[in-house]
């Protein structure tokens, strides 16, 4: 089974900062990787798939790139509504379809 | 309004059964696929199980649960299932319904239900 790792487990940060969350894939993946958005106590919310093509009605201020086995997930200037957890999850050499433990934001 | 909602969560004891649904509206639910992911209690995601939305369905398990739960669904009452017997503690979490997006293995979720809650507890 491929392993996802994800980079920071939890980062603070201020509204309108520039934050990159970081997705590493144990082999890899050929950008076959989407993220999710979760809010507390809410789904998950698909935000990008094919690690860098951003799914309808997520704002422009989401934005994906990476390749092989490292990714990234980038939030261009970081608004109150974006405190959540983010996963990401494989879709390469499936199944199982494997996400990463998650990276917790939190606004200062 | 497209949505799924999760029913049939609660609490049971190490080794019994339970039955969870998922019902489907606002869209062409025979025409998609489906999947169970499990969340444990403040951890992360896991895929459980596949169902195909083709006449001659394909299923897929993880392992964990493989032997122990089984997928279904019914195209006429718009709704999935998953019968889960033997249960564990370690099954205790918020079970979501998944839409599928795709072909396997390129496949991914995006629609999600609401959850529904299984504690495995004595």
């Amino acid at each position: 089974d491929i392993q996802m790792t994800q980079s920071p487990s939890s980062l603070s940060a201020s509204v309108g900062d520039r934050v990159t969350l970081t997705c590493r894939a144990s082999q890899g993946i050929r950008n076959s990787l989407v993220w999710y958005q979760q809010r507390p106590g809410k789904a998950p919310k698909l935000l990008l798939f094919a690690a860098s093509r951003v799914q309808s009605g997520v704002p422009s201020r989401f934005s994906g790139s990476g390749s092989g086995t490292d990714y990234t997930l980038t939030i261009s200037s970081l608004q109150p509504e974006d405190a959540a957890t983010y996963y990401c999850q494989q879709y390469y050499n499936t199944p199982p379809w494997t996400f990463g433990q998650g990276t917790k934001v939190e606004i200062k | 309004e497209v949505q799924l909602v999760e029913s049939g969560g609660g609490l049971v004891q190490p080794g019994g059964s339970l039955r969870l649904s998922c019902e489907a509206s606002g869209f062409a639910f025979s025409g998609y696929t489906m999947s169970w992911v499990r969340q444990a209690p403040g951890t992360g995601l896991e895929w459980v199980s596949y169902i195909s939305n083709s006449r001659s369905v394909t299923i897929y398990y993880a392992d964990s649960v493989k032997g122990r739960f089984t997928i279904s669904r019914d195209n006429v009452k718009n709704s999935l299932y998953l019968q889960m017997n033997s249960l564990r503690d370690e099954d205790t979490a918020v079970y979501y319904c998944a839409r599928g997006v795709g072909a396997v293995p390129e496949y991914y979720f995006d629609l999600w239900g609401q959850g529904t809650l299984v504690t495995v507890s004595s």
